[in-house]
């Protein structure tokens, strides 16, 4: 069964610690992200990934940075947690879309993050 | 830039009536994707049914269609024969041009609560 892996389904962490949230797919997929959910606001992009070492910013990237050294795994990091960084955050990968194909995500069963 | 816009908060609906979910987007390509993700309490997301804006029929997948109305910019998710399983959050989402085609825009989520 293919699947996308979070290594932590609940993380408790103290502000200011680095923190890493760790993503693995074994779909080959070409393409990962991280997005964050909150209550009412949906999910964000954070960052994603494109191809080994490449990353883009998403939508609210401050405060986060990423890695991707394998293309099977992609790395969150939050260099100086803060408390509004609590949040739920899920990865998901997806194979390259061309214009006229699916394009639809695989997501990780998420990690639930708490910054106190 | 595409936006997703679910205006219901929240949906009740008794167990074996049918539920439909709004979705309206905005955007100014011609080529996109529309998706419905269902988000049970556990939080892992899971894709539920896709449309291509250049299909002219409307998408089913078992219980689930998607009620395209391209010239309104809607996709609504109906839900036929509601069980109690059915309980769980539920996003849209779509990709385009605008969003460099590889990522998703997802709206803020749709709360269905299955009564007996």
């Amino acid at each position: 069964d293919v699947k996308v892996t979070q290594s932590s389904r609940y993380l408790v962490k103290r502000t200011g610690e680095k923190v890493f949230l760790e993503c693995v797919q074994d779909m080959d997929h070409e393409n990962m992200f991280w997005y964050r959910q909150d209550p009412g606001l949906g999910l964000r992009l954070i960052y994603f990934s494109y191809d080994v070492k490449m990353k883009e910013k998403g939508d609210i990237p401050e405060g986060y940075s990423v890695s991707r050294e394998k293309k099977e795994r992609f790395s969150l990091i939050l260099e100086s947690a803060s408390t509004n960084q609590t949040s739920m955050y899920l990865c998901a990968s997806s194979l390259l879309a061309a214009m006229d194909s699916f394009g639809g995500y695989t997501f990780g069963s998420g990690t639930r993050l708490t910054v106190v | 830039a595409q936006k997703i816009t679910q205006t219901q908060p929240g949906m009740f609906v008794q167990e074996k009536e049918a539920v439909t979910l709004d979705c309206t987007y905005d955007t100014s390509d011609q080529s996109y994707g529309l998706f419905w993700y269902k988000q049970p309490s556990s939080g892992e997301m899971i894709f539920l049914i896709y449309q291509g804006s250049y299909d002219e029929q409307n998408a089913t997948e078992g219980r689930y269609s998607l009620n395209f109305q391209k010239a309104r910019k809607s996709a609504n998710l109906v839900i036929s024969a509601s069980q109690l399983g059915d309980s769980a959050m539920y996003f849209c989402a779509m990709r385009g041009l605008n969003t460099g085609f590889q990522k998703l825009v997802f709206g803020t989520g749709t709360r269905l609560l299955v009564s007996p």
